[in-house]
């Protein structure tokens, strides 16, 4: 499967707990994206990677989470101190580039619940 | 700030019917706009992206359209079959420099009945 992957796909964890999520994408692909979707939403933005540069971020990357794509393959979202607040499906995306004709493809997502 | 709604919430029709998702967003100034699948507790499946100069994309029994101007797009579902029940996601990339994240609506939760 050429997709893109995420690990753990399921993470429980006490509150307080450091959690930390891997994203595989698409091999090819430079674009790297992180969502967070909560219950009944729609997917929110958290941020962009081009190759290994974070290009941006949304305000709800708090200064409890980060990001890193150290080889501009891979990428880790590390949450710290996690709340309950920080349970949601994190979901992970790639694309080829970064035009118009660009679509973003998904991962399966990795499902964090905080006790 | 660009906002994506979805209408309706729900949508519940028996098998072999034709429907119709709607997606409207407030800021008409978009690179392009993606409908997306969803089936529960899964990622998202891309399923068309229809550019800013285009005006419907099709896939199959999938057509989408886009009306930039208004901020209106619909997805078309032909001939719907029980497969097909899943939450249907529509988002758009804003147009401008340095912007390349989606912003989503809440979607449409589709069931088809046997």
């Amino acid at each position: 499967d050429t997709g893109v992957s995420q690990n753990p796909r399921h993470k429980i964890t006490k509150r307080g707990q450091n959690v930390t999520f891997r994203c595989d994408p698409i091999s090819e692909h430079n674009r790297l994206y992180w969502y967070r979707q909560t219950l009944g939403q729609g997917p929110e933005f958290l941020t962009y990677f081009q190759n290994e540069a974070q290009l941006e971020k949304s305000r709800l990357l708090s200064d409890r989470f980060s990001a890193e794509r150290p080889k501009g393959s891979f990428s880790t979202l590390e949450i710290q101190r996690t709340e309950q607040g920080d349970s949601a499906m994190y979901l992970c995306a790639s694309s080829l580039g970064g035009g118009e004709s660009y679509e973003q493809y998904f991962g399966p997502g990795t499902r964090l619940t905080v006790t | 700030k660009q906002e994506v709604t979805q209408i309706p919430a729900a949508l519940s029709v028996p098998e072999g019917e034709n429907l119709v998702l709607n997606c409207s967003f407030t800021d008409s100034a978009i690179y392009n706009l993606q409908w997306f699948r969803q089936d529960p507790g899964k990622g998202l499946t891309s399923l068309l992206l229809i550019q800013s100069s285009q005006r419907e994309q099709t896939s199959g029994r999938l057509n989408a359209s886009l009306d930039k101007s208004s901020g209106r797009s619909t997805l078309y579902i032909a001939a719907s079959q029980p497969g097909d029940s899943a939450t249907y996601l529509c988002a758009v990339r804003a147009a401008g420099a340095g912007s390349y994240q989606l912003t989503f609506g809440k979607g449409t939760k589709l069931s088809v009945i046997p």
